[in-house]
């Protein structure tokens, strides 16, 4: 199988104060994670592709300095949301792709966290 | 990847058969069709995938036409556990998973 986790579950946080998400492919190696934010009653938008070892690619319209992606391990990807303000507030979702031993197209999703910036 | 409409939402008895049309008649000879659920506050999951042929796992059944322009997927026992968004996605492996708006099945008791 091919199983993801998303940590926290769910995150209130103050605006201004940064907020860390966190993606780990729990038994398989995941080269390469995707970050998605799916606003009420929306479909999900991709926001960036994380890839190990080096940056994080963005997709055109999201601020890369304000979503920090770090992909320093085979099995962990972390979203930073700094300076979060209440336009922030969503729901996170992670995604790692396996390549074979799996169904289908390979992707994986994670729970998801849903951030609220009060 | 080609793009895929759906209807926005459904009903359906609890106990019957749900069948989600899905459009997609400019898919390519290469994509695939996948079919994804999100059940609220959840991430998505996934259902069941076809290229030509008509396909079956224990959650559903995928039907595509012979020209591939349309295709159905069958939940053939809803329960209540099937409310959710289902997303069609055609899909060639190249590239990332792009959700449509998708179809809101509800499943009334």
């Amino acid at each position: 199988g091919a199983v993801v986790s998303q940590h926290p579950s769910r995150v209130i946080c103050k605006s201004g104060t940064s907020v860390k998400i966190e993606c780990r492919s729990l038994d398989f190696q995941a080269t390469t994670m995707f970050w998605y934010r799916q606003f009420p009653k929306q479909s999900l938008m991709l926001m960036a592709t994380s890839n190990e070892g080096s940056k994080a690619t963005y997709e055109q319209g999201v601020e890369k300095d304000k979503f920090l992606i770090n992909h320093a391990s085979l099995t962990l990807s972390t979203l930073t949301v700094t300076s979060a303000h209440p336009e922030d507030s969503s729901f996170y979702i992670c995604s790692a792709r396996k390549q074979t031993g799996v169904k289908g197209a390979g992707y994986t999703f994670g729970s998801g966290t849903r951030l609220t910036v009060v | 990847d080609a793009k895929t409409t759906q209807p926005t939402s459904m009903d359906c008895a609890e106990g019957r058969a749900a069948n989600l049309p899905c459009n997609h008649s400019t898919i390519g000879g290469n994509e695939y069709l996948y079919w994804y659920r999100q059940i609220h506050s959840q991430g998505p999951q996934y259902i069941i995938h076809g290229l030509k042929n008509n396909e079956t796992n224990e959650m559903a059944s995928l039907i595509i036409t012979e020209d591939r322009k349309s295709s159905t997927l069958i939940l053939p026992h809803a329960t209540l556990r099937d409310t959710a968004v289902y997303y069609c996605i055609a899909y060639t492996g190249a590239n990332n998973l792009f959700f449509g708006t998708g179809t809101r099945l509800t499943v009334i008791p």
